[in-house]
């Protein structure tokens, strides 16, 4: 089945640690996308990559890296100067930066 | 101005009514649109896109009108599964661009 994974489904970590949430996706989509979603909020992207080996902040890159050394693979890692990393995070892949998005289940990060 | 507005509602509906959200966007070059369902808790999914000539799926139809600048998505007949929030989605014209999501719509259709 093609589609979009992310693991874990949910993550507990310590204040202080920082912690990487994993995309892989086997559409063979070029872009990818991560994005924050705050309890009865909107979607809030905080990189997205066009290709392999580049990607761009969003509106809320303060606090997060990404890589994108495979074109199936788009890792997130939420580092200890991130503010309020409590968040559902949300990967999401297309074809091309303006196309339609395809979302992976998403990955529950609480903070402690 | 934000990119992209919906209302947020909640529209609370009973069942078989037929209920309309709009989402207005912001640059006049966007040129893709598309209608997603969420589900509490949920990862959104996409329902629809949004053509020029408008887009019909079973109950479902979405509009498009680039005079005022906003998209449309009409629910005919609700069902209690189409209780859910609706999140629209437009890029904004660039080809650096990206897709910019309004916050979404949240439907109840009550019994």
């Amino acid at each position: 089945d093609g589609g979009i994974t992310q693991s874990p489904k949910y993550l507990f970590r310590k204040e202080g640690q920082n912690v990487t949430l994993s995309c892989e996706q086997n559409l063979n989509h070029d872009a990818m996308y991560w994005y924050r979603q705050d309890p009865g909020q909107g979607l809030r992207l905080i990189y997205y990559s066009q290709i392999v080996n580049d990607f761009q902040k969003g509106d809320i890159a303060e606090g997060y890296s990404v890589s994108r050394e495979k074109k199936e693979s788009f890792p997130l890692t939420v580092t200890s100067a991130q503010k309020n990393p409590t968040a559902f995070y949300l990967c999401a892949s297309s074809r091309g930066v303006n196309n339609e998005q395809f979302f992976g289940p998403g990955t529950r990060l609480t903070v402690l | 101005r934000k990119e992209v507005e919906q209302d947020p509602g909640p529209f609370n509906v009973p069942e078989g009514a037929t209920v309309a959200f709009n989402c207005t966007y912001s640059n006049s070059a966007s040129q893709s649109f598309f209608w997603y369902r969420q589900d509490c808790r949920k990862e959104p999914k996409l329902l629809m896109s949004v053509y020029s000539s408008g887009n019909e799926d079973g109950r479902f139809t979405a509009q498009l009108n680039r005079a005022s600048q906003y998209i449309s998505l009409l629910i005919r007949d609700s069902k209690l599964s189409d209780s859910a929030t609706y999140l629209c989605a437009v890029n904004m014209g660039s080809t650096l661009g990206r897709l910019y999501f309004g916050r979404g719509t949240q439907l109840t259709v009550w019994p």
